[in-house]
């Protein structure tokens, strides 16, 4: 079956701690996003990547950082510096600028 | 720019009754149209979509919207309300156009449905 997987499904991090979240696709798109999700926010662009090796910011990129080395994969580093890092983030796969399709999310907490 | 405006981030509405759940669009170029569906700790569906093709789309499950430019609007309707229906809608635009295509997403509307 062709999609989006998403893991851990759940991930708790320490206080300082880098964090890396997994994103595959096997649906072929060259485009790949990552969004974060709060309470009463709606999705807000984190990365997003158009092809392989190249990447740009969204609206909330600090404390985050991506590599898109294949086109399969586009993995999201949490980092210390990101000051509230507790939230629902939903990788995404689509063809540039058509409909995106979901991977079913990671819930990080910090604790 | 791009942006979405979703009004209302609660609906309820009774089982059987019409479901209207409201967007509005902001676009400096053509837009492509999006309502996604999220149930509760997954991700989203997409519903349906507008690519600038006929003004009336039909989605999946009964939904369908109506694109008007003079409104810049693109709400979601549903004839009659089922109890699976309740869950959480995401409308989003796409500037095909411009150098940003990645999706921009409203706040969401979460929507209730009473027996």
């Amino acid at each position: 079956d062709g999609g989006i997987t998403q893991s851990p499904k759940y991930l708790f991090r320490k206080e300082g701690q880098n964090v890396t979240l997994s994103c595959e696709q096997n649906l072929n798109h060259d485009a790949m996003y990552w969004y974060r999700q709060d309470p009463g926010q709606g999705l807000r662009l984190i990365y997003y990547s158009q092809i392989v090796n190249d990447f740009q910011k969204g609206d909330i990129a600090e404390g985050y950082s991506v590599s898109r080395e294949k086109k399969e994969s586009f993995p999201l580093t949490v980092t210390s510096a990101q000051k509230n890092p507790t939230a629902f983030y939903l990788c995404a796969s689509s063809i540039v600028g058509q409909e995106a399709f979901f991977g079913q999310g990671t819930r990080l907490t910090v604790v | 720019a791009q942006s979405v405006t979703q009004l209302g981030s609660h609906v309820s509405v009774s089982e059987g009754a019409l479901v209207l759940l409201r967007c509005n669009y902001s676009s400096s170029v053509p837009p492509y149209l999006f309502w996604y569906v999220q149930y509760p700790n997954q991700g989203l569906q997409l519903l349906l979509k507008y690519t600038s093709a006929a003004t009336l789309v039909k989605g999946i499950n009964g939904f369908e919207a109506e694109f008007k430019k003079s409104e810049t609007s693109f709400h979601l309707t549903k004839p009659s309300a089922h109890m699976s229906d309740a869950a959480e809608y995401f409308c989003a635009v796409s500037g095909v156009d411009t150098g940003r295509r990645a999706l921009t997403f409203g706040s969401g509307t979460r929507l209730q449905v009473q027996p």
